[in-house]
Order: structure tokens, then C-alpha cells, then sequence
């Protein structure tokens, strides 16, 4: 049962480069975001897609951009990183927006 | 802005002890989800409580909805070490639809 996969586990980029986390889901739900885990500051929601061709911005989509062209993947694009991005990010995937969420299992990120 | 509020942020407690986590908001909820991580692992569902008062229970944890469904409460009795971990509280926002996350209560049980 894969769930969701997230790729890579661990990264480290320099200021001003880009990149790009990867997220599959095969449980065929509609429903799929992206947060950042910060200490003390729970889980932010970057941004979110509610099916193929459509995705809208969380609480801080800044310096993120996402695309979603098929109901699997979820791709989350840095434009630029900065040292503020450096984070652990999920993905999760769900039915809808308020059912339980599936997550994978993150990517750690460090920008120096 | 639907917010909520996880106390305590840290809980450090002896192998045996009882405690309980609150998670609250001035905002009422259509539901409110309880999630726990494990480190280096994303977080797992562990229940979902959507009716004002209720009260589930999943084994040594008792999960309760406030009666005006803007607040919850996880109590856990008799903590093992495999207890520890990371514990979320979720709002499911009734006009966002979207899931509100509370900060989190990092909870290490000791043996």
C-alpha cells in the first residue's frame, strides 16, 4: 500500500536556487495540499488543490508555486529558496478538505 | 481566522502517569480530528469526533468534543513510552473547507 509518496526524504539547496518536491498518491482522492512543519507552529497549509486543474493558495503560499495536471501528483516548486524555507514539508492527499488526511512522509529541507 | 490553540506545547511525564491535552478556539467546528507523528513520519488519523459532547475511546486514550464544538480534549491513562510522540489537534472548518492544525503537544513518556 503505498499512500502517498513524497520525494526526495532530505535536501539541502543553496540561497536563490529552485526545485521541486515531488508527491504521488494512487488512492484516488480528489483533495491534495501541501504544508510546512515549523517548530511550535503545527502544520501551515501552503497550498491546496481541489482536482485536477485547479489549485488555490493556503495561509503562506509565498515564494511556492504549485501545478496539478493529473489527480496523482502534486508538485510543490521553490522559485528561489530563501533561508526561511528551510522546513520539513508534507504532502497529504483526502477525499475532501475537512476528511482525514493522508500524509507522506515529508521532506526535510535546509537552505543555507 | 479560525485558530486553535494546543496546551501544553511540551509534556515530559513517568511511564504510568495520566495527562490530558486540550485543544481550543473561539470557532465552532463541523468536526475536529486528533492526529499523532512519530519522528521522521508524517502524522496518522487517530480519531474523529463530530458531534458536540461526544466522547470516543481508543483503548488507554478518551477523546471529547466540547458541547459547542469549539474545543477538544485527549486524555491518556496510564502512559506507556510508546505513547511518545508528536499529538495535532485538526479543526475541520465549516465555511473554509479546509482542515485548521493546532500547534501540537510534543509528549515523551520516560520508562
Amino acid at each position: 500500500n503505498a499512500g502517498v509518496t513524497q520525494t526526495p526524504k532530505f535536501q539541502v539547496l543553496k540561497t536563490g536556487q529552485s526545485m521541486t518536491l515531488q508527491c504521488a498518491q494512487d488512492m484516488n482522492h480528489e483533495y491534495m495540499s501541501w504544508y510546512r512543519q515549523d517548530p511550535g507552529m503545527g502544520l501551515r497549509l501552503i497550498h491546496y488543490s481541489v482536482g485536477a486543474g485547479i489549485t488555490d493558495q493556503g495561509e503562506v503560499p509565498n515564494g511556492y508555486n504549485v501545478s496539478r495536471s493529473t489527480t496523482e501528483d502534486f508538485p510543490l516548486r521553490l522559485l528561489s529558496a530563501a533561508p526561511s524555507q528551510t522546513s520539513v514539508y508534507f504532502c497529504a492527499s483526502s477525499y475532501t478538505g475537512v476528511t482525514e488526511a493522508f500524509f507522506g512522509q515529508g521532506t526535510r529541507l535546509t537552505v543555507v | 481566522t479560525q485558530l486553535l490553540e494546543q496546551s501544553p506545547q511540551f509534556l515530559s511525564i513517568q511511564e504510568g502517569e495520566n495527562l490530558t491535552v486540550y485543544c481550543n478556539s473561539s470557532s465552532v467546528f463541523s468536526s475536529l480530528q486528533w492526529y499523532r507523528q512519530e519522528p521522521g513520519e508524517g502524522p496518522v488519523l487517530l480519531v474523529t469526533v463530530v458531534t458536540g459532547g461526544e466522547v470516543k475511546k481508543l483503548k488507554r486514550l478518551t477523546f471529547q468534543f466540547g458541547d459547542a464544538r469549539k474545543d477538544s480534549s485527549l486524555h491518556i491513562t496510564a502512559a506507556q513510552p510508546g505513547d511518545t510522540g508528536l499529538y495535532l489537534c485538526a479543526g475541520a472548518g465549516s465555511n473554509t473547507g479546509k482542515l485548521i492544525f493546532g500547534q501540537g503537544t510534543t509528549l515523551q513518556v520516560k520508562p
